[in-house]
């Protein structure tokens, strides 16, 4: 297992709340990113980081802000949840040249 | 652009039989490829790579994948599948000058039967 960590595993919440997705990795890497994945389905790149204070947009359309102040720590923000945004949120992280990427547990965020 | 095709969404064999889930590729210039495994209520898991040198990469678990220029393929194998193998599979490309363009397959499900 690799040493990148996310919490909380699953999180209920209600229409309109904010809620922060956190995401830590032990591993000195530059690179992070966030994907959201709907069960058993394929992987949306939603934001990615080169590194502290560095954050780009990804493929999908997101709601979603993030931040890089720290290079271990990559959380991802939802102003006002709601129902879409029902989904498997993973965070990831690389070194800078050609490596895999390392993934988190995910967190499963369910928005009533 | 990048891209990926995992032709079957799902794969059924028998355990103790030989398996083989597909992955075609697109991308500009040299391809580095990846394979990763997703268990039920968890991230993905690395699997193997292939960056440069030999075709053939042996990986975590006995799998293995061939890479095949001519026709744009990077097969994910294992010569005798295990219950435990059942899972998501997916195959994911970048081009080799781009660490940010990372393109994943929509998944395998591979199901192992006893």
């Amino acid at each position: 297992e690799a040493d990148i960590y996310q919490t909380p595993r699953y999180l209920v919440i209600g229409t309109g709340k904010k809620i922060t997705l956190e995401c830590s990795q032990t591993m000195g890497h530059d690179k992070m990113y966030w994907y959201q994945q709907d069960p058993g389905m394929e992987l949306h790149l939603i934001h990615y980081s080169y590194g502290v204070n560095s954050t780009e947009k990804g493929d999908l359309s997101s709601e979603s802000t993030v931040s890089r102040i720290r290079t271990e720590h990559f959380p991802l923000t939802l102003e006002s949840a709601r129902p879409s945004h029902t989904s498997q949120y993973l965070c990831a992280s690389s070194e800078r040249r050609y490596n895999e990427q390392f993934f988190g547990p995910g967190t499963r965020l369910t928005v009533l | 652009a990048q891209s990926v095709a995992q032709p079957e969404d799902q794969v059924n064999v028998a355990e103790g039989n030989p398996l083989t889930v597909k992955c075609t590729y697109s991308v500009s210039g040299n391809p580095y490829l990846f394979w990763y495994v997703q268990y039920p209520n968890r991230g993905l898991q690395f699997l193997l790579k292939y960056i440069t040198g030999d075709n053939l990469v042996k990986g975590s678990y006995g799998f293995e994948a061939e890479f095949n220029k001519s026709q744009t393929s990077f097969h994910l194998k294992k010569p005798s599948a295990l219950v435990s193998d059942s899972a998501l599979y997916f195959c994911a490309v970048r081009p080799s000058y781009n660490n940010n363009d990372m393109r994943f397959g929509a998944g395998t499900r591979l199901t192992v039967k006893p």
